[in-house]
């Protein structure tokens, strides 16, 4: 079955403690990215990745991190949390950058710095 | 830069009512692609319609119906008949075919649409 795995679906964790959420895909698309879900917002892009070892940054990258050493996984990194980044988080992927393709998305993962 | 604006941040209708949801865009690409987004409470999104900047045709499936009119901008759309289970959050969201900044998709605020039995 095509999808995309987040892990995990929920975390709490303190401010300044490092995490990182993992996404994989199986369905050997070359273009991943990283969203976050806010009210009122909607998703907006923190990085993406258009194939192995290439990532940039997307509208709102400050405070995250990403890598792309392998094809199916493109975790996120917050090396610092802040309260600033609760938020709910969706890795996606696809075959194609520019919406030639159907996007994929993860499931998503709510996080919770306090 | 692309945007996408759903103006209409809440709806309430009661089941079996009809319901339009907006859906305003701006891009200077001449190609591009509109997408709509169903989130259920369970939080996923789930994809509901692809279309390209090329194809006005309105398009049908079963309870849905979207409405692309270039000279407004607009990719509308119509849930006939609402049932409970329509109950979500639903996004627009734009994709632009040559964006330097690799955005995939720009989304728009959501809209969140309450269906009362």
């Amino acid at each position: 079955e095509a999808q995309v795995t987040q892990n995990p679906r929920y975390l709490i964790t303190v401010t300044g403690k490092k995490l990182t959420v993992t996404c994989s895909q199986n369905m050997n698309h070359e273009y991943m990215s990283w969203y976050r879900q806010d009210p009122g917002l909607g998703l907006r892009q923190i990085y993406y990745s258009m194939n192995v070892e290439v990532t940039d940054k997307g509208d709102v990258p400050e405070g995250y991190k990403v890598s792309r050493k392998e094809k199916r996984n493109f975790p996120l990194i917050l090396e610092s949390p802040s309260p600033n980044q609760t938020s709910l988080y969706f890795c996606a992927s696809s075959s194609h950058s520019q919406g030639r393709a159907e996007a994929f998305f993860g499931q998503g993962t709510r996080l919770t710095v306090v | 830069a692309q945007k996408v604006t759903q103006a209409q941040t809440e709806i309430s209708v009661v089941e079996k009512e009809d319901v339009t949801l907006d859906c305003v865009y701006e891009t200077r690409d001449t190609t591009y692609y509109l997408f709509w987004y169903k989130q259920p409470p369970s939080g996923e999104l789930v994809f509901l319609i692809r279309r390209n900047s090329f194809d006005e045709q309105n398009e049908i499936s079963g309870r849905y119906s979207w409405n692309f009119q270039k000279s407004t901008s607009s990719f509308n759309f119509t849930i006939t008949a609402s049932q409970v289970v329509d109950s979500a959050v639903y996004f627009c969201a734009l994709s632009e075919e040559y964006d330097n900044a690799g955005n995939m998709l720009t989304f728009g605020g959501g809209t969140r649409l309450m269906v009362k039995p």
